[in-house]
C-alpha cells in the first residue's frame, strides 16, 4: 500500500495568492482527517470527513479555509487568500472504520510557507 | 474538552540505555483510546504505540512499552535499548470514542523532543 498521499510536499507562495494541498487516503479508508502544525499551536484538527462527508469543522481558522471530499480518494484543502500566519505543515490523515478505525495514518505533510 | 499534557520538551539518553517519556490527559470521558506518535526530522508523523482504555494490560511493541495508570490519567511511554533512530519528537494523543461531538478527533500534546546519545 502506497499510504497516504500528499502534494505538494513543499509550497512557497506570496500572501494574497490561493493555496490548494490536495490529499490522497488509503484506499479503503473510509475517514479523512486535515491537521494542522506550528510551533505556537502544535498539532490541530481543521477538519475530518466521513463517507466523504465533512463531520467536524469546527477546527478550521476562518473563512478564508475550506476543504472538500469530491469523493473517497480525493479531498482538497484551499486557502484563499492566504496570509503569512498561515504558514505551517499541514498533514491528511486517514483511517477505516471497519477495523482498526482508532488508527490514523499519516502522510508526509505539506510544508507551506506564505511570504 | 480534553487535554493532553507533556512536561518534559526535551530529553536525551544514552544509546541502549532506557527513557521514559511522561503523558498526562484530562477528560470526563470512559471510551478512549491513547497513542504515542514519533515524527522523526522527516516531520512523517509514525505511531508508536496505542493503549484502549478499557483494557488493564499495558500495551507493548518491540522495544516500545507504556506504563498506563487510568485513575491517575497517566500514559508514559517508555523505550528500551535506545537506538539513533529513536531520536526525533514524541507526541502523546488522546482519541473519543463511539458518539457525541469529538469522537475519533486526535488530541495531541506538544510534544518532547528525544535526542539519543551515541
Amino acid at each position: 500500500d502506497a499510504g497516504v498521499i500528499q502534494s505538494p510536499r513543499h509550497e512557497v507562495t506570496e500572501m494574497g495568492q490561493e493555496v490548494t494541498l490536495r490529499c490522497k487516503p488509503i484506499s479503503g479508508h473510509d475517514y479523512l482527517f486535515w491537521y494542522r502544525q506550528t510551533m505556537m499551536r502544535g498539532l490541530e484538527l481543521l477538519i475530518y470527513f466521513n463517507n466523504n462527508v465533512p463531520i467536524d469543522d469546527s477546527g478550521m481558522p476562518e473563512d478564508r479555509f475550506s476543504a472538500k471530499m469530491p469523493n473517497a480518494s480525493f479531498s482538497t484543502l484551499k486557502i484563499q487568500p492566504s496570509e503569512p500566519r498561515d504558514s505551517a505543515v499541514y498533514f491528511c490523515a486517514s483511517s477505516f472504520s471497519f477495523w482498526d478505525q482508532e488508527t490514523q495514518y499519516f502522510g508526509p505533510g505539506t510544508r507551506l510557507l506564505v511570504l | 474538552a480534553q487535554t493532553v499534557t507533556q512536561s518534559q520538551p526535551e530529553m536525551s539518553v544514552q544509546e541502549a540505555e532506557t527513557v521514559t517519556l511522561s503523558c498526562t490527559y484530562d477528560t470526563s470521558e470512559n471510551n478512549y483510546y491513547l497513542f504515542w506518535y514519533k515524527q522523526p526530522p522527516s516531520r512523517q508523523m509514525i505511531l508508536v504505540i496505542r493503549q484502549e482504555a478499557y483494557k488493564q494490560q499495558n500495551a507493548t511493541e518491540n522495544r516500545f512499552s507504556v506504563n498506563f495508570q487510568k485513575a491517575a490519567k497517566s500514559f508514559s511511554l517508555k523505550i528500551s535499548d535506545s537506538q539513533l533512530g529513536d531520536t526525533a519528537m514524541y507526541f502523546c494523543a488522546f482519541m473519543k470514542l463511539y458518539s457525541g461531538a469529538g469522537s475519533y478527533q486526535l488530541t495531541f500534546g506538544k510534544g518532547t523532543k528525544l535526542s539519543v546519545i551515541p
